[in-house]
């Protein structure tokens, strides 16, 4: 138990739909993070929220939508994906922006499919 | 700009042999440094975090890791290695100045045999 908790765990989806991944966090941290994880590659941070405003998108493509209504709960929005996009698809959380002593902590991920 | 590099993709071991994995970052100031662990199926768990003072520094399940500036390095050891230990592992560095950056290697697969 991380106390980061995602779901859904496993999603398959077409080119055409829209779905969403859901992120909450119970450790009263107030920055919280997505990232991709593809195969043989870094994980690839994509947006960072901090106090609810998001403050870091890495030049993702706009089919990806972040929002975050509180500082315990992280959505991210999908619509039009590509095949490319199929990965894991990590959430994190940690105290405020990294600084000292503030490692984040994972979710256990969901694992998105594009057919 | 921060880098992390892992020589290693895949490495064996036999239970009960010792492990280091290799971590080499880029960084031009000091940096902050840390080793994930990631099970099949699930998120990245911090093993341990080195910040400032002692350059050994202790994990959790009995896992290591020794900063050495001179070398630019951040290698994890195990004196005994479990069956369970089975995973993929991360090192990542992170910004000192409380930029939101943290910078992941492309990890190494361990793989225990008995």
């Amino acid at each position: 138990e991380t106390g980061v908790t995602q779901t859904p765990r496993h999603l398959v989806m077409g080119m055409t739909n829209k779905k969403s991944l859901k992120c909450e966090q119970h450790l009263g941290h107030n920055a919280m993070y997505w990232y991709k994880q593809s195969a043989k590659k870094p994980l690839e941070l994509m947006f960072v929220y901090n106090f609810k405003e998001q403050t870091e998108n890495n030049s993702v493509p706009s089919r990806f939508s972040p929002e975050c209504p509180n500082s315990s709960h992280l959505f991210l929005h999908l619509h039009t994906l590509q095949p490319e996009d199929s990965a894991l698809y990590l959430c994190a959380s940690s105290q405020d922006l990294l600084g000292a002593n503030q490692p984040q902590h994972f979710g256990d991920g969901t694992r998105l499919s594009i057919l | 700009a921060q880098s992390v590099t892992q020589p290693d993709i895949h490495i064996t071991v036999s239970e009960g042999a010792s492990l280091e994995l290799r971590c080499n970052y880029s960084y031009g100031a000091t940096p902050y440094l840390f080793w994930y662990v990631q099970s099949p199926g699930q998120g990245l768990q911090l093993l341990l975090k080195y910040f400032s003072g002692d350059t050994l520094v202790q994990g959790i399940k009995g896992f290591e890791a020794e900063f050495k500036r001179s070398q630019s390095s951040f290698n994890l050891r195990k004196p005994s290695v479990h069956w369970s230990d089975a995973a993929e592992y991360f090192c990542a560095v992170g910004a000192e100045n409380g930029a939101n950056n943290l910078f992941f290697g492309t990890g190494t697969r361990l793989t225990v045999i008995p």
